[in-house]
């Protein structure tokens, strides 16, 4: 079946503009996760989602960072005020249920620069 | 806070040698340990977790063991093979469960 998919896969935007990044899980798939890599970095947790709602939002790095998943499928992350300093590859990742030991399944992320 | 470190930074091996990758994490209610393969521009993909409940697993060429009491575990892939090089990051599950920590990830490379 579908893996997990995001768009665009690449990003530029100019510094102190808005950008939505998109994620479409797994079909079925209750649990989905946001994080972000920097260049010769392991993946860092921003944000969990447990069908709608937020459920650990603790890794979003400050107020200009917000995501939503109204319908607990697909979810936009969304920055406002874009910094040199949030170019990274945006990874979203989904998962079956509800337990912390579910295989999580990555997208191929979102690679946003910030000019 | 929560942390995993990842050792060594940097692995070398010929064809056919084995490879051998060590993490250790701070949080003993962490359950969950994963590792992921990721290729140059391509996403992690999953090669092979653990659970706590257990204390070795293996598929094929690639092996985790796990240590609770000492908190860390490893990766071991035998007869490596040039396909085997990319970058490989462990993982552990957060305090609450609700995300995965991450270490800086270990560059394999397998020269034939």
């Amino acid at each position: 079946g579908a893996g997990v998919s995001q768009t665009p896969s690449n990003k530029v935007t100019e510094k102190g503009k808005y950008v939505e990044l998109r994620c479409d899980p797994i079909s079925g798939h209750t649990a989905l996760y946001w994080y972000r890599q920097s260049l010769g970095q392991g993946p860092e947790f921003l944000i969990y989602f447990q069908g709608t709602g937020a459920a650990d939002d603790s890794g979003l790095p400050n107020d200009r960072f917000f995501a939503v998943r109204p319908e607990g499928s697909v979810s936009t992350l969304k920055i406002q005020r874009t910094e040199r300093g949030d170019s990274a590859v945006y990874l979203c990742a989904s998962s079956p249920g509800w337990g912390s030991t579910d295989t999580q399944y990555f997208g191929p992320g979102t690679r946003l620069t910030v000019l | 806070g929560e942390n995993v470190e990842q050792h060594p930074s940097t692995l070398s091996v010929q064809e056919g040698d084995s490879a051998v990758i060590k993490c250790t994490y701070s949080d003993s209610a962490s359950n969950y340990f994963p590792w992921y393969k990721q290729e140059l521009g391509k996403r992690p993909q999953l090669i092979i977790d653990i659970r706590s409940n257990v204390g070795e697993k293996k598929d094929q060429r690639i092996a985790v063991t796990l240590n609770k009491t000492a908190k860390h575990f490893s990766l071991h892939i035998t007869e490596t093979q040039p396909e085997d090089s990319a970058v490989y990051f462990c993982a552990a599950t957060n305090q609450a469960g609700t995300a995965l920590i991450f270490g800086k990830g270990t560059t394999l490379s397998v020269s034939s």
